[in-house]
């Protein structure tokens, strides 16, 4: 049963330039969500998808923005890149309906320079 | 305003000892999930606990138990037995409804486990 898979596992990017991120969710479940962890913090909550459709988004600005395609599977993209953004960005999956935790891929870590 | 927080940074357990990482969380929503995660230096993130706000007994699953206190809003991590694969980041995790997907994350706690 496979897990919650990212790619890739490491990224460096220019400032200003743009990047896009995939993750497929763990066999069965329908919502994905999206995380970046800045060094030595907890995770922030970026945005969530299902049905294909952008449910809830955390407080990130419009260079953020995502795709969830018919198979569950996921994309996060950034706009215009910039040094802060340099973190590691987790997928998560997980059932929409009932209490179900998230479940993380490895995640991507993207170096900015 | 934070809506998790975890006061230790970080903590320093023997072997085979018993360790309690504590939480604390705000809320106003009656009904909530409280969830426990360990990150190894590998960057992963593994699901240990979950709490519901509902629940009448403590969680535990294995080594793990969740010491909830809904008064005082507080969801503490006991982790028994210590094993060296326990160093780790340990995050404590809040959602607010049980339709809400958004989790609320604390800043971690990071544990060391000494032989």
């Amino acid at each position: 049963d496979a897990g919650v898979t990212q790619s890739p596992t490491h990224l460096i990017k220019t400032r200003g330039q743009q990047v896009t991120l995939r993750c497929s969710p763990k066999s069965g479940h329908d919502t994905v969500s999206w995380y970046q962890q800045a060094l030595g913090q907890g995770p922030q909550f970026i945005f969530q998808y299902y049905e294909e459709e952008e449910r809830q988004r955390g407080n990130f600005p419009d260079r953020f923005s995502g795709h969830q395609f018919p198979n569950y599977s996921s994309e996060l993209n950034v706009n215009a890149l910039l040094l802060g953004d340099s973190a590691l960005y987790l997928c998560a999956s997980s059932f929409r309906r009932g209490v179900s935790p998230l479940h993380f891929g490895n995640g991507t870590r993207l170096t900015v320079t | 305003a934070q809506k998790i927080t975890q006061t230790q940074p970080g903590m320093f357990v023997q072997e085979k000892e018993a360790v309690t990482l504590d939480c604390t969380y705000d809320t106003s929503d009656p009904s909530y999930g409280l969830f426990w995660y360990k990150q190894p230096s590998s960057g992963e993130m593994i699901f240990l606990i979950y709490q519901g706000s509902y629940d009448q007994q403590n969680a535990t699953e294995g080594r793990y138990s969740l010491n909830f206190q809904k008064a005082r809003k507080s969801a503490n991590l006991v982790i028994s037995a210590s094993q060296l694969g326990d160093s780790a980041m340990y995050f404590c995790a809040m959602r607010e409804t049980p339709r809400g997907q958004n989790f609320v994350f604390g800043p971690g706690t990071r544990l060391s486990v000494l032989p």
